[in-house]
């Protein structure tokens, strides 16, 4: 079975740039997650979409974060402008439903300078 | 405070040592419990979940104390393999499925 899929695997760009994150779950997972992880820390959620709806953005930076998960399958997360500090690993994750085991993808490694 | 706590380690131990990392929960309505473990540069993989009776697999054993409100992982006979960063994981109560990270301890086993 494929697991998730996430591009680019890698993203170094300027402060005030924009920048945008694909990821492709698992096939049939009605869950989606999106995570920033900074170095030395653990993941934190950004949000959370159920099928196309959002289930939870409460963490998300709305003034320069936006996600979209159109037709319920694949997603994107999107930075504009970026900051310095948004230097992190995005990783997504998907489960078959929400409180199902969570099998996350391989980040996407950026690199605000 | 953290919602998620953990040694901070790193841990290093020789092949063969038994090690334990300890992590704490503020949330008293958590519902579920895991550890996650994430090799260096990789995503997070799930280790195990964690249950009150405690529960073990192979070398591994994860013990929950909701009243203390603490989580435990013992590795027994450590391998070279075994080295990576353990993540403390909790669920909210909510409807939501939403995961809590703890920061991880990083273990690297020496031969």
């Amino acid at each position: 079975e494929a697991g998730v899929a996430q591009s680019p695997r890698y993203k170094i760009i300027e402060k005030r740039q924009s920048v945008a994150f694909w990821c492709n779950p698992i096939s049939g997972h009605a869950t989606l997650y999106w995570y920033q992880q900074i170095l030395g820390q653990g993941p934190k959620l950004l949000i959370q979409f159920q099928n196309n709806g959002v289930v939870d953005d409460s963490q998300l930076p709305k003034d320069r974060f936006s996600a979209e998960r159109l037709k319920g399958v694949d997603s994107t997360l999107k930075i504009q402008p970026a900051k310095l500090e948004d230097s992190a690993v995005y990783l997504c994750a998907s489960s078959l439903d929400r409180e199902w085991t969570q099998y996350f993808g391989p980040g996407t490694r950026l690199l605000v300078l | 405070r953290k919602e998620v706590e953990q040694d901070p380690g790193p841990f290093n131990v020789p092949e063969g040592a038994t090690v334990a990392f300890n992590c704490t929960y503020s949330n008293s309505a958590s519902q579920s419990f895991f550890w996650y473990r994430q090799d260096c540069r990789k995503e997070p993989k799930l280790l195990m979940s964690v249950y009150s009776s405690g529960n073990e697999d192979g070398r591994f054993t994860a013990q929950l104390n909701r009243a203390s409100q603490y989580i435990s992982l013992l590795i027994r006979d450590s391998k070279l393999s075994d080295s990576a960063t353990y993540l403390c994981v909790v669920r909210h109560s909510s409807n939501t499925g939403k995961l809590i990270f703890g920061q991880g301890t990083t273990l690297q086993v020496k031969p």
